[in-house]
């Protein structure tokens, strides 16, 4: 069975940084591309970021390019998000999730990240 | 990168079937083989409905069908069941495959 269990959300104030990290299992996470998608309070889902299975490829959406960083660990399974640089509208649930082509099969839990002073 | 149009609300009785519609550009939906559907109940993480246009994950009930006509992708839901009621959104990988675009969301009332 497939497990994403997403960690490292918490309060912090604006400007300040946060990392998320993304475990996975049951799954060969090397093969997979990855992805975190966000979804602020009350509001729909965004895309944020990918990046390719062997981590040598990176998008970003433009909002977060130059303070979000994806990166990944195929020696743990797992996957990373370092945010630096955070704004209000920042603030949301952020998701991991297994992607095929942009699509996503399987989701973590979430884990929410509040940027407020 | 903006956001694909879905209508805000859907709403039918048990039994009925709904469509949602999703409505992109020539540089998403239109030109894309990987548009897929989400459904997400409050409080949980979205789950995958309908990939690559039309297909349905394994689990998924056939009652859930998705297709696409040009820029717009369509969600249709037949015989309608109360936990139908959840959010839907849809996702279209754009043709330079470089982004991913959701539309804004589409909450279905089940009456």
């Amino acid at each position: 069975e497939v497990q994403l269990l997403e960690s490292g959300g918490g309060w912090v104030q604006p400007g300040g940084s946060l990392r998320l990290s993304c475990a996975a299992s049951g799954f060969t996470f090397s093969r997979y591309a990855m992805t975190w998608v966000r979804q602020p309070p009350g509001k729909g889902l965004e895309w944020v970021l990918d990046i390719s299975p062997s981590g040598d490829t990176t998008y970003y959406t433009d909002s977060v390019k130059g303070r979000f960083t994806i990166s990944r660990d195929n020696s743990k399974d797992t996957l990373l998000l370092q945010m630096n640089s955070l704004r209000a509208e920042d603030t949301a649930v952020y998701y991991c999730a297994k992607a095929t082509w942009g699509q996503f099969e399987n989701w973590g839990q979430g884990t929410l990240v509040t940027v407020s002073s | 990168q903006s956001a694909l149009t879905q209508p805000r609300s859907v709403s039918g009785s048990p039994g009925q079937s709904v469509t949602i519609s999703c409505t992109g550009t020539s540089s998403d939906v239109g030109d894309s083989k990987y548009v897929s559907w989400y459904q997400q109940h409050p409080g949980k993480a979205p789950k995958l409905m309908i990939y690559d246009v039309s297909k349905r994950p394994s689990g998924v009930p056939d009652r859930f069908s998705g297709s696409k006509s040009g820029n717009t992708a369509s969600l249709t839901i037949s015989g309608l069941q109360a936990e139908d009621e959840a959010d839907y959104y849809c996702c279209s990988y754009a043709v330079s495959y470089t982004y991913v675009v959701f539309g804004g969301g589409t909450k279905l009332t089940v009456l």
